[in-house]
């Protein structure tokens, strides 16, 4: 079993849908969470990122933690056709250890 | 500035076949690390290194090689290619402490 499992999807919405996407992780050691984006044949990008439990929101983004039960969000408000990639959740232990990736969620806002 | 350098962006082996990838960065980053992603699978971690002289294994380190002699480079090698290696492969760094991965742009790697 990986260490951060991820709904691969994919998940198709209409524009202006709110989104949520999610990952479980089984180490209860992560400390650092963060959601990647990638488009098509791109390298990732930092979207979010939130140290231990918590909400954090970013203009249409929010990103939850709930350490308790292991369990991240992403929630997109008012999903833009741009907004069409695949999101990666990622994490690790503390501030200079290794990343782990989930398999990614592949995301298309259909206008 | 370049930031994260990968070369070469594609490469075609035939199976047995050694080679490196490589991956230089100028931002002074002591984290480095690779990275292969296939569908469905995600980032999957190879190898990584915390600072010059010092490298540890990822999820998937077998049939790589990796060393550290400076802080700017992070070569990956194949010692001998297998199909199961064709991928595409990303190296990734980030300053210690800080929660921002800077990406290459990547290296796709088919083995025939």
């Amino acid at each position: 079993q990986k260490e951060v499992e991820q709904d691969p999807g994919p998940l198709s919405v209409p524009e202006g849908a709110i989104v949520s996407l999610n990952c479980t992780y089984s180490n209860s050691a992560f400390q650092y969470f963060m959601w990647y984006r990638q488009y098509s044949r791109k390298g990732p990008e930092l979207l979010m990122y939130t140290y231990s439990s918590g909400n954090k929101e970013d203009g249409r983004f929010t990103a939850q933690v709930d350490k308790s039960s292991k369990y991240i969000s992403l929630f997109i408000r008012d999903s833009q056709p741009s907004d069409s990639a695949t999101y990666l959740c990622a994490m690790r232990r503390t501030s200079y250890d290794k990343v782990i990736f989930g398999p990614g969620t592949s995301l298309s806002v259909i206008p | 500035n370049a930031g994260v350098t990968q070369t070469p962006k594609f490469q075609v082996l035939k199976t047995g076949q050694s080679m490196t990838l490589q991956c230089a960065q100028d931002m002074n980053h002591e984290y480095m690390s690779w990275y292969r992603q296939d569908p469905g699978m995600g980032l999957r971690l190879i190898h990584y290194s915390v600072g010059a002289g010092i490298t540890d294994q990822g999820e998937v380190p077998n049939g790589y090689n990796v060393s550290r002699s400076t802080t700017e480079d992070f070569p990956l090698r194949l010692l001998s290619a297998a199909p199961s290696q064709t991928s595409v492969y990303f190296c990734a760094t980030y300053e210690g402490g800080a929660n921002v991965l800077t990406f290459g742009a990547g290296s796709r790697l088919t083995v025939l």
